[in-house]
């Protein structure tokens, strides 16, 4: 059974960091591309980065370059996101998910999710 | 990117059908057979409903099903039930980055 979980969120100042955590199991992780999307509150789905098989390719939406970093370890089937510089509009609900194998073109599976609260 | 077009609500008597719309520009919606659709219980994770325009997941019933007309794509629940009452969100690939544009989500209400 595929499973995802996320772990890490909590409540941070206005420009302090965090490490969102992503553990992965029931399939072999080191073959997808891995996503974070995340949620504000009472508001809609927003993806934020991407991340390739082996690491060599990383991508980010705008709001989030310069300060957010994702990364993976394939030896310990897991998915991260360094948060830097946090911001009260990064506040939300974050989901590690899985792309879909041959035509990354949707997100199969999903991770229950972390709650992030930027507040001073 | 902006976010896709999605009616704010929809609802529906038990047994009925509904259909949700979701309106994008050729960039994403148009330009791409890479639709997904996307059904959330409140303070649940998103779960996979159809992807690539029409195709259902394992599991999914086929009661879902996606259609796609220019730069409009459209999910079709028949037979409402109950616990089909949730948000639903398309989501269309866009090629450039961000390569994912999620669309404003519908709340579904079974009445």
């Amino acid at each position: 059974e595929v499973q995802l979980v996320e772990s890490g969120g909590g409540l941070v100042q206005p420009g302090g960091s965090l490490r969102l955590s992503c553990a992965a199991s029931g399939f072999t992780f080191s073959s997808y591309w891995m996503s974070w999307v995340r949620q504000a509150p009472g508001k809609g789905l927003e993806w934020v980065a991407n991340i390739k098989q082996d690491g060599s390719e990383k991508y980010y939406v705008d709001s989030v370059k310069g300060r957010f970093t994702i990364s993976r370890d394939n030896a310990k089937n897991s998915l991260y996101l360094q948060m830097n510089s946090l911001r009260a509009e990064d506040t939300a609900v974050y989901y590690c998910a899985r792309e879909l194998y041959r035509t990354r073109s949707a997100f199969d599976y999903w991770g229950q999710g972390t709650l992030v609260t930027v507040s001073s | 990117q902006s976010a896709l077009t999605q009616p704010r609500s929809v609802s529906g008597s038990p047994g009925q059908s509904v259909t949700i719309s979701c309106t994008g520009t050729s960039s994403d919606v148009g330009g791409y057979n890479y639709v997904s659709w996307y059904q959330q219980h409140p303070g649940k994770a998103p779960k996979l409903m159809i992807y690539d325009v029409s195709k259902r997941p394992s599991g999914v019933p086929d009661r879902f099903s996606g259609s796609k007309s220019g730069n409009t794509a459209s999910l079709t629940i028949s037979g409402l039930q109950a616990e089909d009452e949730a948000d639903y969100y398309c989501c269309s690939y866009a090629g450039s980055y961000p390569p994912y544009v999620f669309g404003t989500g519908t709340k579904v209400t079974v009445l």
